[in-house]
């Protein structure tokens, strides 16, 4: 069964300092890999697609990284701002098929 | 920038009595989803539409829940009677082709509060 991993499940961190989350999956055969933000009360946003022969692609602050041979991704934010308090979500999606699989997020909370 | 349109932002309604949700996709994306995701927890979807064909509604409680997207463009999920446990909020989503590599792009979201 396709799976989706993340850690940790909550993270809290002060304003200014970097953090990075986590995303393991068992997703075969391996298509694409997203990260979505989803701020408190509103639809997730994507921030990243990687494909099979991506290891890292950034989106300003946000950076992920891909390792396909040990099935994992990581979502690195530096400089951490307030407004990055929000709800990250993995989507890893097969090849050949319509329905991607989510994760259950990481909620991330940055304190002043 | 285009976005997926949702309506009612908010809805409270009593256990047992009819509620509708909105969705107007982008436009020309031939994909639409509907998800329902429980706080704390990721979307989980319900029901996937290729134009007005259902694709795959093998989640969707169908003793209480119908959607439909009859003219292929716009949908509306109902959930009749609705019971404490639907209480969630109802994300519909929209990408050009259902392929695994196009980008879902997700409407604000609709919260169902059932008391």
């Amino acid at each position: 069964k396709n799976q989706v991993e993340q850690s940790p499940q909550s993270l809290i961190i002060l304003e200014g300092k970097n953090c990075t989350l986590q995303c393991n999956y068992t997703v075969s055969p391996f298509s694409n890999l997203r990260w979505y933000k989803q701020d408190t009360g509103r639809g997730p946003v994507s921030l990243t697609i990687m494909t099979f022969s991506e290891n890292t692609k950034s989106n300003g602050r946000y950076t992920a990284t891909l390792d396909a041979d040990t099935k994992q991704s990581s979502l690195h934010i530096t400089a951490s701002q307030l407004s990055d308090s929000a709800s990250y979500i993995c989507v890893v999606s097969a090849r050949g098929s319509y329905i991607p699989t989510f994760g259950r997020g990481t909620s991330l909370i940055v304190h002043p | 920038e285009a976005e997926v349109a949702q309506s009612p932002r908010y809805k409270i309604t009593e256990k047992s009595q009819a509620v509708a949700f909105w969705c107007d996709p982008i436009s020309g994306h031939a994909t639409l989803y509907w998800y329902r995701q429980i706080l704390g927890q990721g979307p989980e979807l319900l029901v996937q539409f290729q134009d007005e064909s259902v694709v795959d509604d093998s989640q969707l409680p169908k003793d209480r829940f119908s959607a439909e997207r009859l003219k292929g463009v716009d949908s509306t999920l109902k959930i009749q009677p609705a019971e404490l446990g639907d209480s969630a909020m109802y994300l519909c989503a929209s990408s050009l082709q259902p392929r695994s590599g196009n980008t879902i792009y997700f409407g604000e979201g609709s919260w169902l509060t059932v008391v």
